[in-house]
């Protein structure tokens, strides 16, 4: 289930479910998003982005939905692996003017994975 | 081959001190970032150059000041460290500032002021 603790979002999930991690972002004009896995001690890899003028994409085992109305934005893994266990973050991306952008993260979830 | 470097990765210092870190990267990217990660794991913008020109300062203390000597490097110095200080700096790059460009992340650099 998931669950806020003390720092972070934590979602818990057994080897093999299905793993979907939220974001509510803020610039209804961001244009672009991104999702990163931090593991201990790393830092944030790039996993899979999307553009503003798409509502789906996918990947290898994940996929990304963007819901502009509601300025949602969710990352789904498929058979989730305990290597999946890490931080994920949302990112949006806004471009106030040419040749200029800027990127907020948001705050982050853990995903645990048990064996 | 490591895309985007940082050191040191561990850095443990004394209030007052001054001290900096380093990152390269061998991208060939125009754009590079400093970011803040806090206890809390929250990430946010420090300073963003293109091209070894600053285009990005957020509200940072002037105790920070980054330097970047060509465009595969940008440094960061920072003077009287105090214990807030204390968190994790990542460097990241880009293709270039612009429109919808991912920005890859260097291991970070984990400083702790006592």
């Amino acid at each position: 289930g998931e669950s806020v603790g003390l720092h972070l979002p934590t979602l818990s999930v057994q080897e093999g479910d299905n793993s979907i991690i939220n974001c509510a972002y803020s610039n209804s004009a961001s244009d672009y998003f991104i999702w990163y896995k931090q593991e201990s001690g790393k830092g944030p890899q790039f996993i899979i982005d999307i553009r503003s003028n798409m509502d789906k994409r996918q990947g290898q085992r994940v996929t990304v939905l963007l819901n502009k109305t509601v300025k949602h934005l969710s990352l789904q893994i498929a058979a989730t692996q305990p290597g999946d266990s890490a931080v994920y973050f949302c990112a949006e991306n806004y471009s106030p003017s040419a040749g200029y952008s800027t990127l907020t993260f948001g705050k982050g979830t853990m995903l645990l994975v048990s064996p | 081959d490591t895309a985007v470097s940082q050191t040191p990765k561990y850095l443990v210092t004394q209030m007052g001190n001054d001290k900096s870190i380093k990152c390269e990267q061998n991208l060939g990217h125009d754009t590079m970032y400093w970011y803040k990660q806090d206890s809390k794991k929250f990430l946010k913008i420090m300073f963003s150059y293109n091209n070894k020109e600053l285009i990005i300062n957020e509200t940072v203390p002037n105790r920070f000041s980054p330097k970047s000597p060509d465009k595969a490097h940008l440094n960061l110095h920072i003077n009287s460290l105090e214990l807030g200080d204390s968190a994790v700096y990542f460097c990241a790059s880009s293709q270039n500032s612009g429109f919808q460009e991912t920005q890859y992340f260097g291991p970070g650099t984990r400083l702790l002021v006592l």
